[in-house]
């Protein structure tokens, strides 16, 4: 029980162009969903959390006009990364919470890593 | 500000022997204390730790967290070459359900 599916595994674009990352829990309805993105050699860092209905907080030095958050229902949460930039290729993973594990356990996709040329 | 901090970076061990990861943290209002795996992909869930003293162990690993010190350990025996991963150090506030990561531990055993 409890898996967060993500999806594409991996991605590259063209500089300019947008990317949508999806984020799925399969088994179970998930209350809060979270991204992070993490750089080579460097810990998850948070960007954002989003809750079914309600807009995304995002963290400090994150900027939500580039990074879109829609959490349309309690399965799937989409990020999306406008006018992506060599800058933004990372490795993006989201979680969620609501999956019966003990509380606030966050179960995590298996992550999309995105290369922007 | 909230903040966790592993050492050591790096551990390169061979086979059979045992490690001890460090993570110490400051956090307003802790709640939890969460160690993960993290090979190739996305972490993956080791223990969660929420009272002092009481040691978590799942076969070769085993964690403690001490609430006084504000810092846990994760203790991995008779290491095999399928540990080499980075380990994560997470906590986690009750005023939020964010979690706040360290930098990981990158452990390397060798045959």
């Amino acid at each position: 029980g409890a898996v967060v599916s993500q999806h594409p595994s991996w991605v590259i674009c063209k500089s300019g162009t947008s990317v949508k990352i999806e984020c799925r829990s399969l088994d179970f309805q998930a209350t809060t969903m979270f991204w992070y993105r993490q750089f080579p050699k460097q810990s998850l860092m948070l960007m954002a959390t989003s809750n079914e209905g309600s807009k995304a907080t995002y963290e400090q030095g994150v900027e939500k006009d580039k990074f879109l958050i829609n959490h349309a229902s309690l399965t799937l949460s989409t990020l999306t990364v406008t006018s992506a930039h060599p800058e933004d290729s990372s490795f993006y993973i989201c979680s969620a919470t609501g999956g019966g594990g003990a509380f606030g356990t966050q179960y995590f996709g298996p992550g999309t890593r995105l290369t922007v040329l | 500000e909230d903040k966790v901090v592993q050492s050591p970076l790096s551990l390169v061990v061979h086979e059979g022997d045992t490690v001890t990861l460090n993570c110490s943290y400051e956090v307003t209002n802790f709640r939890s204390l969460l160690w993960y795996k993290q090979e190739k992909k996305a972490p993956t869930f080791l223990f969660m730790l929420t009272s002092s003293g009481i040691e978590k162990k799942s076969g070769r690993l085993s964690s403690i967290l001490d609430k006084k010190e504000l810092f846990s350990i994760l203790n991995i025996t008779a290491t095999q070459t399928g540990d080499s991963a980075i380990y994560l150090c997470a906590v986690e506030g009750y005023n939020t359900d964010k979690l706040i990561f360290g930098t990981g531990t990158r452990l390397q055993v060798f045959p």
